[in-house]
C-alpha cells in the first residue's frame, strides 16, 4: 500500500488552520496514524486509528477519514507546531509511511 | 515511565554485520508488539520489521533475508541483526512500541541509533 501526502510543504502563519491530506492506494480501513517530527527528534504519535488523539496531544490536533482518504487538521497553529508530519498505515504484513508534509512559517 | 534506548550503531563496511539493541523499561516487550523503523539522512521514515508478542516476525522487502528481529524477555530487549549491509542501509534506526495489538499507532519511540555503511 502506497501513501501519498499533500501538499509537500504548507506555509502558514501562527493562528492559521492547517489541513494535511494523506491518500492510500487501497483501503486501509481506519488503520492510519499521524506523527509529528522536529529536526533531531524522534517522531511523536499524534493520532492513531484515524481519529483518536494519543495521550497528551492537544485538542487542536484532530484526525478524520477512513478507507483511502484521511486528513490531519491543526485548528490554530502554535509556534511549536511547525514541523514535518507523516501519515502511516498498518496492514496484515507491516507498515507504510507517507513521504511527509512540512509545515513551515510563512 | 516507558523508555526505549537503542544502541549498537556505528560505521560498518559494505557487506558487514551489525546488531542493534533496544532496551525497554516501564513495560515488558514480551507482551507487546515491537517495531524497527529507519530514517536515511534527510529522508522520510521507513518501516523495517515487527515482532509480535507471540514471536511472529515480518520484514520490509528491502531487508528481507538480510535482517532478523528478535527479543530476549529476560533482558526486556529487542534486537535487530543486520547482515550483508549496503550503503542504502545507512540511516538512524528507531525502535518503537505498537500502542496495542490491533492499533495503527506507535506510541513510544527511542532516540535512535545511527548506522553508517561506508568503505
Amino acid at each position: 500500500i502506497v501513501l501519498t501526502q499533500s501538499p509537500a510543504t504548507l506555509s502558514l502563519s501562527p493562528g492559521e488552520r492547517a489541513s494535511l491530506s494523506c491518500r492510500a492506494s487501497q483501503s486501509v480501513s481506519s488503520k492510519l496514524a499521524w506523527y509529528q517530527q522536529k529536526p533531531g527528534q524522534s517522531p511523536r504519535l499524534l493520532i492513531y486509528d484515524a481519529s483518536n488523539r494519543a495521550t497528551g496531544i492537544p485538542a487542536r490536533f484532530s484526525g478524520s477519514g477512513s478507507g483511502t482518504d484521511f486528513t490531519l487538521t491543526i485548528s490554530s497553529l502554535e509556534p511549536e507546531d511547525f514541523a514535518v508530519y507523516y501519515c502511516q498505515q498498518r496492514d496484515n504484513w507491516g507498515f507504510t509511511f507517507g513521504p511527509g508534509t512540512k509545515v513551515d512559517i510563512k | 515511565e516507558v523508555q526505549l534506548v537503542e544502541s549498537g550503531g556505528g560505521l560498518i563496511q559494505p557487506g558487514g554485520s551489525l546488531r542493534l539493541s533496544c532496551a525497554a523499561s516501564g513495560f515488558t516487550v514480551s507482551t507487546n508488539y515491537m517495531i524497527w523503523v529507519r530514517q536515511a539522512p534527510g529522508k522520510g521514515l521507513e518501516w523495517v520489521s515487527i515482532i509480535y508478542s507471540g514471536g511472529s516476525t515480518y520484514y520490509a522487502d528491502s531487508v528481507k533475508g538480510r535482517f532478523t528481529i528478535s527479543k530476549d524477555s529476560s533482558k526486556n530487549t529487542v534486537y535487530l541483526q543486520m547482515n550483508s549491509l549496503r550503503a542504502e542501509d545507512t540511516a538512524v534506526y528507531y525502535c518503537a512500541r505498537l500502542y496495542y495489538y490491533d492499533s495503527s499507532g506507535l506510541d513510544f519511540w527511542g532516540q535512535g541509533t545511527l548506522v553508517t555503511v561506508s568503505s
